[in-house]
């Protein structure tokens, strides 16, 4: 079966750039989505098809996806953009997967 | 704007089937643009993705639940229901039911409910 492996946490100070990743087999051959998930809500969608925004968004979000590896990337990262981050893409073996997760904490 | 709800029992037996309900408002249910899809989450785990349904095709299940589980759609109701046999405490956890934007090889959730907790336990 097709997986997704994330680090399991990220630290980034206020104002910096943060960089999650997401490795999967040929993971540049499918496209990858992004979500964020803050405490006790439901997962939000922050980047699809590799690089989109969805409407409300912010500019700081991206993304990237290339080999092996898939990458979100904040840029400017701010308090309120700390959250659990799932990257997620469909295989044809497994159907959507998601990554295990990452907590990335602002401090 | 697009809202999902699930409904159902919070507390199942081991052994017996958990049933859950999702109710679409806001948009059309019988949209050939979407998938209807389950995922769920344990407490203080990751999301798993569980199966969906396409209300012009067959659905798609997650291939270590396959043997467990029945996704189907009532669009008279605007609903999409899940159907998990012989659940164990593993099937703990909040289920989710979300939209996925059908879009070639590509299908994000771009709405999701709030996710409704179910505990299997004696």
């Amino acid at each position: 079966s097709y997986e997704l492996t994330q680090p399991p946490s990220v630290s980034v100070s206020p104002g910096q750039t943060a960089s999650i990743t997401c490795s999967g087999d040929n993971l540049g051959e499918k496209y990858t989505c992004w979500y964020q998930q803050k405490p006790g809500q439901s997962p939000v969608l922050v980047i699809y098809q590799d690089n989109k925004r969805p409407s409300g968004i912010p500019e700081r979000f991206s993304g990237s996806n290339s080999g092996n590896t898939a990458t979100l990337t904040i840029s400017g990262t701010q308090a309120m953009d700390e959250a659990d981050y799932y990257c997620q893409a469909w295989d044809s073996s497994t159907a959507d997967v998601f990554g295990g997760g990452t907590k990335l904490t602002v401090l | 704007q697009v809202q999902l709800q699930e409904s159902g029992p919070g507390l199942v037996k081991p052994s017996q089937t958990l049933s859950l309900t999702c109710t679409v408002s806001g948009g059309s249910i019988s949209s050939g643009s979407y998938y209807w899809t389950w995922i769920r989450q344990p407490a203080g785990k990751g999301l798993e993705w569980i199966g969906r349904i396409y209300t012009r095709g067959s659905p798609n299940y997650n291939p270590s639940l396959k043997s467990r589980v029945t996704i189907s759609v009532d669009t008279s109701k605007s609903q999409f229901s899940l159907k998990l046999s012989s659940v164990t405490a593993a099937d703990t956890a909040v289920y989710y039911c979300a939209r996925a934007v059908r879009s070639g090889s590509s299908a994000p959730f771009d709405y999701w409910g709030q996710g409704t907790l179910v505990t299997v336990s004696s």
